[in-house]
């Protein structure tokens, strides 16, 4: 059972433009939510986080907005840099700390075009 | 260190070999997580330390994987009698225990049964 859901394997985007990546979740005991970002031959790399108290929380490029009553979040990234390219994780957690183990769904690889 | 290290960072074992994994957290970190994550999918929780605590173990997929801290800092993750099922990347973070930041993964450590 995902509880986690990233549907979109891939995502192409040119460069300068708006990236939106998505993530649904089924656990209504999760409350705060993160989103990494992973190289090749790499860990995964905390990006942004949300706690289920707030629906926006933005970090200079990104933003990641959670909708709880649809069970969705996602992530924005304007404007867009192929440096930006990677798979990225979204994940949840039951409680806001790290003391919690981290629910991740599948990835989504985003492609920034020059 | 200023980072997570793992070691090895790629391991080939016939299939019934034992494999010993190990982790060096960030220095003063309490807690250690064990991730697996194999190919294609998110990460996927193993077992939690505090300190030199196993407080979550539930993650464990067999009674053939057995992990230890027993001085609060270096981890070791032990499989024994590898089976082919058991190739993935084997990721280890840490965190302080009150981070609202997430954790900080290793690279990992890619085993491979054959």
């Amino acid at each position: 059972d995902q509880q986690v859901k990233q549907n979109s394997p891939s995502l192409s985007v040119q460069e300068g433009r708006i990236s939106i990546l998505n993530c649904d979740y089924t656990n209504s005991m999760f409350d705060y939510f993160l989103w990494y970002k992973k190289y090749p031959a790499e860990g995964p790399t905390f990006l942004i986080s949300i706690s289920s108290i707030k629906d926006k929380n933005e970090d200079g490029r990104f933003t990641v907005f959670l909708n709880k009553s649809a069970k969705h979040l996602s992530l924005h990234i304007v404007p867009s840099q192929p440096g930006d390219s990677a798979v990225y994780f979204c994940a949840a957690s039951g409680k806001k700390s790290s003391g919690d183990k981290l629910t991740f769904g599948t990835g989504t690889r985003l492609a920034v075009r020059p | 260190g200023a980072g997570v290290s793992q070691s090895p960072r790629y391991k080939v074992a016939k299939r019934g070999q034992d494999v010993a994994l190990r982790c060096d957290p960030i220095s003063g970190h309490v807690s250690l997580f064990w991730y697996q994550q194999a190919l294609g999918q998110g990460p996927e929780f193993l077992t939690y330390f505090q300190n030199e605590a196993q407080l979550d173990k539930s993650g464990l997929p067999s009674d053939r994987f057995f992990a230890e801290r027993p001085e609060g800092s270096v981890s070791t993750l032990k499989i024994q009698r590898t089976q082919q099922e058991d190739s993935a990347v084997y990721l280890c973070a840490s965190s302080s225990l009150d981070s609202l930041y997430g954790y900080t993964f290793g690279s990992g450590t890619r085993l491979t049964v054959v």
